[in-house]
């Protein structure tokens, strides 16, 4: 099977732009979740879907937002980016019910 | 105090050695822990799987719960310089209908194998 894949893989933006990231989950797993990743902060947790709804969220301003298309494919959309938005987001999926997650490779998103 | 503390490293071995890392956590609602490995520009791999207490054994990777305690483990024994990534432990406190839950990750050690 292939793996989570996630695009675009970089990204370069300026403040205030905003930006709509993709993930691709296993074939057959309905969970996504999404995590930032930055030196200071480590893995923190975005959101999760499971079937096209949002079953949890993390502690992220509403800037923050997402949804999941009825192929379990995923969209993360940050608004008015800030500098502090530059980090590796990872997407995450999961058969559901089950707990362990793989992760994709990341966007790596700069902001400017 | 955070929920997760890992020591972030960096630490540095000769290849062979036996590598002990470590978490310790707060919630005691945590009941799936989770260990995974990243190396540099790539997303966590995940290793192991533990729910509860317990051992669990992967070939040269052993995990360890003890909850009393609130401290999880991961051993690699006969370290290789392949072996060098960043580890990062992640708990959760369970699933339910059919939703993983969110994890909670400790911010990684950093591990350096020298051959």
């Amino acid at each position: 099977k292939a793996g989570v894949t996630q695009t675009p893989r970089y990204l370069i933006k300026t403040r205030g732009q905003q930006v709509t990231l993709s993930c691709s989950p296993i074939s057959g797993h309905r969970s996504v979740s999404w995590y930032q990743q930055t030196p200071g902060q480590g893995l923190q947790f975005l959101f999760e879907y499971f079937s096209e709804t949002q079953r949890n969220k993390g502690n992220f301003p509403g800037r923050f937002s997402g949804r999941q298309f009825s192929n379990s494919r995923s969209e993360m959309n940050v608004s008015t980016l800030e500098l502090g938005d530059s980090a590796l987001y990872l997407c995450a999926s999961s058969e559901g019910g089950q707990i362990e997650q793989y992760f994709g490779p990341g966007t790596r998103l700069t902001v400017t | 105090q955070k929920e997760v503390e890992q020591d972030p490293g960096p630490l540095s071995v000769p290849e062979g050695a036996i590598v002990s890392l470590n978490c310790t956590y707060s919630n005691s609602a945590f009941q799936y822990f989770m260990w995974y490995r990243q190396y540099s520009r790539k997303g966590p791999e995940l290793l192991m799987y533990t729910y509860s207490s317990g051992n669990k054994e992967d070939g040269r990777f052993t995990a360890q719960v003890d909850k009393s305690s609130k401290y999880i483990s991961l051993f690699i024994r006969d370290s290789q310089p392949s072996d060098s990534a960043t580890y990062l432990c992640a708990m959760s406190a369970g699933n339910y209908g059919g939703s993983q839950g969110n994890l909670i990750f400790g911010k990684g050690t950093k591990l350096s194998v020298k051959p």
